[in-house]
């Protein structure tokens, strides 16, 4: 198993330009998650899925779109970019609701804009 | 909205010796989950340690362990015979239902 896989790893994005960034897991899990990390501080969620088909907003959510057409992908939409967005980007995901015990990160995207 | 505060933004100590970051969190739920990650230059996320809510006994981990205090909603990780290898930033998280919290990390350097 891959596990979490995200991509691309960086990108520099202009003001204004949009940008998708994807995620996808092979472990047939039912829950994903889009975090941000800014620079010295902990994840905040940005946006949630429970299942295809099934989004909900996190606690950071203005500026990104999500979006759930199957188990195993996940992207997270970034229209007219802006500087406050520039952050580290993790996916997560666990089996079910609450099975904390075994969320699984992604590697991160760090996504730059300038 | 639950919270976790990490009050140590740095902390170092010396190679074999101990020392203990701290976490606290609020909540309102009886049942949860708590855990310790690791994150290194790499920004990998790499989880040191875990406590389920309802078990009373400190969870352990080789040299790494935890002071779990319910009722004071307290989160202590200790790292015993500390190794090179350990120095990071540790983020203290809580996990319940569909919400899962990170504190904002203390950085740990360990002295040779």
């Amino acid at each position: 198993n891959a596990g979490v896989t995200q991509t691309p790893k960086f990108r520099i994005l202009k003001i204004g330009q949009s940008m998708t960034l994807q995620c996808t897991q092979d472990m047939n899990h039912n829950y994903m998650y889009w975090y941000r990390q800014d620079p010295g501080m902990g994840l905040k969620l940005i946006y949630y899925s429970v299942g295809a088909g099934i989004t909900d907003k996190g606690e950071v959510p203005n500026g990104y779109n999500v979006s759930r057409s199957t188990t195993e992908d996940f992207p997270l939409r970034l229209e007219l970019a802006a500087p406050s967005q520039t952050s580290v980007y993790f996916c997560a995901s666990i089996l079910d609701g609450g099975r904390w015990d075994e969320q699984f990160f992604g590697p991160g995207t760090r996504l730059t804009v300038l | 909205a639950q919270t976790v505060t990490q009050s140590q933004p740095e902390m170092s100590v010396q190679e074999a010796e101990t020392v203990t970051l701290s976490c606290t969190y609020d909540t309102s739920e009886s049942d949860y989950y708590l855990f310790w990650y690791k994150q290194p230059p790499s920004r990998q996320m790499i989880l040191v340690i875990r406590q389920e809510a309802y078990k009373q006994q400190n969870a352990t981990e080789n040299r790494f362990s935890v002071n779990f205090q319910k009722a004071a909603k307290s989160f202590s990780l200790k790292i015993s015979d500390s190794q090179l290898g350990d120095a990071a930033m540790y983020f203290c998280a809580y996990g319940s239902g569909n919400q899962f919290y990170f504190g904002t990390g203390t950085s740990l350097t360990v002295i040779p």
